[in-house]
């Protein structure tokens, strides 16, 4: 079946303005995480969502930083004032909650702020 | 919050010798260990993973052991092979579904 899906692939934005990233989850898959990965690093977390409620948002790393998920399938994650250190790759994964743990990523946005 | 430890950041072996990762962790609720590999430009993938009433668990080359008491689980491949090389990732799961990484291990296999 389907994986997971993100879009754009690649996104290059001026320095201030706002964006938009998309994630399309495995059908079915109750959960939902957004990470980023700056280069060379690791993947930090950003958000999680069951369903449409997102019970921890602590990874946010500012209020520049919005997300939601609509009908328990699409997330988009909104960068807002878009600044040089937000550039990155931004993965989404998603699960299911039946006792499998397993995070399925998708490709990732390479967000360049210039 | 979980933290996760992940040593060494680089490895390079030669092909056909064995490759040892460690990580430690620090919330003892954790229960789930997964561990990614990541090609470059590619998406993680789910390589293994170990649950917390198993100390051991082996497919073909790779193993995950466990060690509650220590707080502590390492990825072990053997008989490496150019296609081993990637950038490994250990995570751990607490109680809230959240999965929290190491900082990655760049695994090189020299033919």
């Amino acid at each position: 079946g389907a994986g997971v899906s993100q879009s754009p692939s690649n996104k290059v934005t001026e320095k201030g303005k706002d964006v938009e990233l998309r994630c399309d989850p495995i059908s079915g898959h109750t959960a939902l995480y957004w990470y980023r990965q700056s280069l060379g690093q690791g993947l930090e977390f950003l958000i999680y969502f069951q369903g449409n409620s997102a019970p921890d948002k602590s990874g946010l790393p500012s209020d520049r930083f919005s997300a939601e998920r609509t009908g328990g399938s699409v997330s988009t994650l909104t960068i807002q004032r878009t600044q040089q250190e937000d550039s990155a790759v931004y993965l989404c994964a998603s699960s299911t909650q039946d006792g499998s743990y397993e995070q399925y990523f998708g490709p990732g946005t390479r967000l360049t702020v210039t | 919050g979980e933290n996760v430890e992940q040593h060494p950041s680089t490895l390079s072996v030669q092909e056909g010798d064995s490759a040892v990762i460690k990580c430690t962790y620090s919330d003892s609720a954790s229960n789930y260990f997964p561990w990614y590999k990541q090609e470059l430009g590619k998406r993680p993938q789910l390589i293994i993973d170990i649950r917390s009433n198993v100390g051991e668990k082996k497919d073909q080359r790779i193993a995950v052991t466990l060690n509650k008491t220590a707080k502590h689980f390492s990825l072990h491949i053997t008989e490496t092979q150019p296609e081993d090389s990637a950038v490994y990732f250990c995570a751990s799961r607490g109680s809230n579904y959240k999965l929290t990484f190491g900082k990655g291990t760049l695994l090189t296999v020299n033919p």
